[in-house]
């Protein structure tokens, strides 16, 4: 099974900042990785597919890239309603796994 | 819009069965594939189980394989997972969500299972 690590676990962030997260694979994904964006009691809700589409209705503050083994989103200017958990997830291979996820704080 | 809800869930004993269905509004459901996932609350997600879109074919984690079945009835727009031989590590919030080229696009707001004696 391909195992994602998301860095780091907990990140603070003052509104207005950028914020930067990892999600690494144990094995090649190619570009077949999303992230997700889950907050308290809610649904996650797709952000990025492709490693760097913005899924329909995503701001443009939202941005990924990568490709491999080594990927990042992009959150060019925190708004408050972006405080929340981020998780990556691969496609590329069964089963679809997740990352233990970033909890973006305010700082 | 896409509707997804989740329903069936609740507390059973270790051993015991569920089953758990997502009814599914606002878009052609018999064309999509569906997925479950899981989530232990304050914790990180979990692919739990996909069908495809005419239900002939099936994928399982292995932690359940063998215990749980994932079916639809597209006359019902409903997709279901039946959840045999229940275990206390099965304690989660059970998710359904539509297939977007393998990535989970829509998502329901869940339904909690409590397996405890």
């Amino acid at each position: 099974e391909i195992v994602m690590t998301q860095s780091p676990a907990t990140l603070s962030v003052s509104p207005g900042e950028r914020a930067t997260l990892s999600c690494r694979a144990s094995q090649s994904v190619s570009s077949n990785l999303a992230w997700y964006q889950q907050k308290p009691g809610q649904a996650p809700r797709l952000l990025i597919y492709g490693a760097s589409t913005r899924a329909t209705g995503i701001p443009a503050r939202f941005s990924g890239s990568g490709s491999g083994t080594e990927f990042t989103l992009t959150i060019s200017s925190l708004q408050s309603d972006d405080f929340a958990v981020y998780y990556c997830q691969q496609s590329n291979d069964w089963p679809k796994t997740f990352g233990q996820g970033t909890n973006v704080e305010i700082k | 819009e896409v509707q997804l809800v989740e329903s069936g869930g609740g507390l059973v004993q270790p051993g015991g069965s569920l089953r758990l269905s997502c009814a599914a509004s606002g878009f052609s459901f018999s064309r999509y594939w569906m997925h479950w996932v899981r989530q232990v609350p304050g914790k990180g997600l979990v692919w739990v189980s996909r069908i495809n879109s005419d239900g002939s074919d099936t994928k399982y984690a292995d932690s359940v394989k063998g215990r749980f079945t994932i079916s639809r009835d597209d006359a019902k727009n409903t997709l279901y997972l039946q959840m045999n031989s229940l275990r206390v590590e099965d304690t989660a919030m059970y998710y359904c969500a539509t297939d977007f080229s393998s990535y989970l696009a829509d998502w329901g707001q869940g339904t909690l299972v409590t397996v405890s004696s």
